[in-house]
Parts: C-alpha cells; sequence; structure tokens
C-alpha cells in the first residue's frame, strides 16, 4: 500500500514563526502536491513538484514556499506564519502518466496564533 | 480553480438507505475521481471513470458519468453509518499541467444508526 506520512498531526505555532510542514512518501512517485483545505472552500492547492529540486505555483502559493531535495520528502515552508494560515494542510502523491489517483497523508492542522 | 461542484452539499440519511451525491463540472475531462474523507483525515480513493466510460461499480459504489451534461454521480447503496464522511469529486487538469486535480468543496454524509 502507498504510505503518505505528514510529519505532524496537529502544529502548534506563533505568528512570525518560521514553519515547516514535512511529508514523505514511499511509493516512488514523482509527483507531490500541498494543499490547504477550510470549510466552505474545499480544497486548494499550495504547490506541487513533479520531480527533484522542480515546484509549481498552485492557486494559492502567496505566504509559502517548498522544498524537494529528495524524491521521496516534499516540504512546505510557511517563512512567516500569519493566522489566516490556521488551516488543515494535506499533502498528497501521485505516479504520472497514468491515471493520476493521488494518495494523501492523513493531514496536519496547523493553528497559528 | 474549482472545477467540481458537489450536489448536495449536506446529506443526512438512516441506515441502510442509498445516498447519492452529484458533482458537476466546466471543461473537458479524461476521467472524474471520486474520494471520501473521514473526519479530521486525509482523502482515500474511491473511484476512477474515464471519459468514454458512461457507468462503473465497485461494491456499493456505483459512478455514472454524462460528458455531454458534465455531470456525474455517485450512488451508495445500502448504507452504513461507517460510510459517515465527505465525498469529493475531482477531474483532471484537461489540457493544463500534468498530474494536478481540481476538487470540488464535497458532499457531507451523515448516515444515522
Amino acid at each position: 500500500d502507498v504510505k503518505v506520512t505528514q510529519s505532524s498531526r496537529y502544529l502548534v505555532k506563533r505568528t512570525g514563526e518560521k514553519v515547516f510542514l514535512e511529508c514523505v512518501q514511499d511509493m516512488d512517485h514523482e509527483n507531490m502536491f500541498w494543499y490547504r483545505q477550510d470549510p466552505g472552500l474545499g480544497l486548494r492547492l499550495i504547490y506541487f513538484s513533479y520531480d527533484v529540486k522542480m515546484k509549481e505555483k498552485g492557486d494559492i502559493p502567496e505566504g509559502y514556499s517548498v522544498s524537494r531535495e529528495k524524491k521521496e520528502r516534499f516540504s512546505l515552508i510557511l517563512e512567516s506564519a500569519s493566522t489566516n494560515q490556521t488551516s488543515m494542510y494535506l499533502c498528497a502523491s501521485s505516479f504520472p502518466g497514468g491515471e493520476d489517483i493521488q494518495y494523501f497523508g492523513a493531514g496536519t492542522r496547523l493553528s497559528v496564533l | 480553480s474549482q472545477q467540481g461542484e458537489e450536489d448536495p452539499q449536506a446529506l443526512s440519511i438512516q441506515e441502510g438507505e442509498n445516498a447519492t451525491m452529484n458533482c458537476s463540472y466546466k471543461t473537458s475531462i479524461n476521467n472524474l475521481q471520486w474520494y471520501r474523507q473521514n473526519s479530521g483525515r486525509g482523502l482515500v480513493h474511491l473511484i476512477l471513470i474515464r471519459s468514454n466510460e458512461r457507468e462503473k461499480h465497485s461494491g456499493r459504489l456505483r459512478v455514472t458519468l454524462d460528458t455531454s451534461k458534465k455531470s456525474s454521480s455517485l450512488l451508495i447503496t445500502a448504507s452504513r453509518a461507517a460510510d459517515t464522511a465527505s465525498y469529493f469529486c475531482a477531474t483532471d487538469n484537461y489540457g493544463g499541467s500534468q498530474g494536478n486535480l481540481i476538487f470540488g468543496k464535497g458532499t457531507k454524509l451523515s448516515v444515522k444508526p
């Protein structure tokens, strides 16, 4: 079974802190994605990556950056956390060129105080 | 950008009843997927239907696709309390970034025992 692991289930940070959300997948997938999920807004794509060291902006990249130094790991970085970044963050991975089925981690619920 | 829109936003039924959720989308697709999300968890892929298919079954799940109306429905038969979750449709980004999916905002299903 595909396993996508997010480093934290719950995280509480203070405004202005630098926050790292880590995601690791064990299926050698080229594609990885970061979403945020808010009530009434559904899933919104923040960043995605098709390969190591590659990254593409999604629909809402402002205030975020990403890092993909190894194929299995995709990190989301909040350079200076703000209260409006309080949300559920979901990481996913997929194998390219097929049916684009995405496999999700359990999510990280981030609260910025 | 959100392409799939689920209807209804929320659905409450009794155990044993059937649950039907609908999804509409705007542009051409290669395939359409349905995902399930238990409260506070990540999404799990349920079923995929290709654009040249009209109906697909998987256990108690039945998915239909009408590309002329740009709509799909997910039917869960003989529902159980364990089916309580949010259900999302997702379409591939036809002609756009490979591997990306566009998720709807979801239908929240509550199955009462």
